[in-house]
C-alpha cells in the first residue's frame, strides 16, 4: 500500500518566522504530482502548492515553497513570514493506485502560529 | 463556479437510521471521490468514480455503505443502518480531466454524528 508519512503531529512558530513541515511518501508511479493541502478550523481543504516530480525546480507560491528530494521521496513545505491565518492542519498527499488518479494523504501536522 | 457542493453541512442521526450525504462536483470534472476523515485514521478514500462509473470501492468499510453517481452532476453516499462509529467528516472531491496535475477540489464536508 502507498504510504505518506508526516512525522510532526504538531508544530508551532512565532509570527513572521519560518517553519518547515516534513513529509515522506512512497509511490510506484513514474511521473506524478505531489500536493500540500491546508485545513483551517473551518474544515475546508485548500490546495496550497503542488510539485511535479519531473521538475527539478522546487515549486513556490508566494510565502509557500517546497523542498523536493525525489530520490529520498521527501517533500517538505516551507512557510516564510508566518501569519496568524496560517494556523491550520497541513496535509501532504501523493498518488496511489495506477494512473495517479487517487491521492493518499498523510495524517497531518497541526501548525499553530503564535502572535 | 460554485465549487464542489456538499449537503448537509451537519447531520445528527440516531443509530440504525439511514443517512444520505450529497455531492455536486464542479462542472466538467470527470473524477469524483468520497473521503472520510477521523482523528484516528485521518483521511481515508472510500470510493471514486470516473465518468459516473464506480472504479474502486475497496475503501468502503462495510456493506452498510453504498455510493451512487446517477449523472455527472450528482453523487450520494448512503449509510444504512448507521452506527456511532460512522461518526466522522465526509468529504467529496472532484478533479479535472487530464493527468491530475491540478489536484482535487474538495467540498466543505458533512459532519456526521450518530448517537
Amino acid at each position: 500500500a502507498q504510504t505518506v508519512t508526516q512525522s510532526q503531529p504538531e508544530m508551532s512558530v512565532q509570527e513572521a518566522e519560518t517553519v518547515t513541515l516534513s513529509c515522506t511518501y512512497d509511490t510506484s508511479e513514474s511521473n506524478y504530482y505531489l500536493f500540500w493541502y491546508k485545513q483551517p478550523p473551518s474544515r475546508q481543504m485548500i490546495l496550497v502548492i503542488r510539485q511535479e516530480a519531473y521538475k527539478q525546480q522546487n515549486a513556490t507560491e508566494n510565502r509557500f515553497s517546497v523542498n523536493f528530494q525525489k530520490a529520498a521521496k521527501s517533500f517538505s513545505l516551507k512557510i516564510s513570514d508566518s501569519q496568524l491565518g496560517d494556523t491550520a492542519m497541513y496535509f501532504c498527499a501523493s498518488p496511489s493506485g495506477a494512473g495517479s488518479y487517487q491521492l493518499t494523504f498523510g495524517k497531518g501536522t497541526k501548525l499553530s502560529v503564535i502572535p | 463556479d460554485a465549487g464542489v457542493i456538499q449537503s448537509p453541512r451537519h447531520e445528527v442521526t440516531e443509530m440504525g437510521q439511514e443517512v444520505t450525504l450529497r455531492c455536486k462536483p464542479i462542472s466538467g470534472h470527470d473524477y469524483l471521490f468520497w473521503y472520510r476523515q477521523t482523528m484516528m485514521r485521518g483521511l481515508e478514500l472510500l470510493i471514486y468514480f470516473n465518468n459516473n462509473v464506480p472504479i474502486d470501492d475497496s475503501g468502503m468499510p462495510e456493506d452498510r455503505f453504498s455510493a451512487k453517481m446517477p449523472n455527472a452532476s450528482f453523487s450520494t453516499l448512503k449509510i444504512q443502518p448507521s452506527e456511532p462509529r460512522d461518526s466522522a467528516v465526509y468529504f467529496c472531491a472532484s478533479r479535472s480531466p487530464g493527468t491530475g496535475n491540478y489536484g482535487y477540489t474538495f467540498g466543505s464536508g458533512t459532519r456526521l454524528t450518530v448517537v
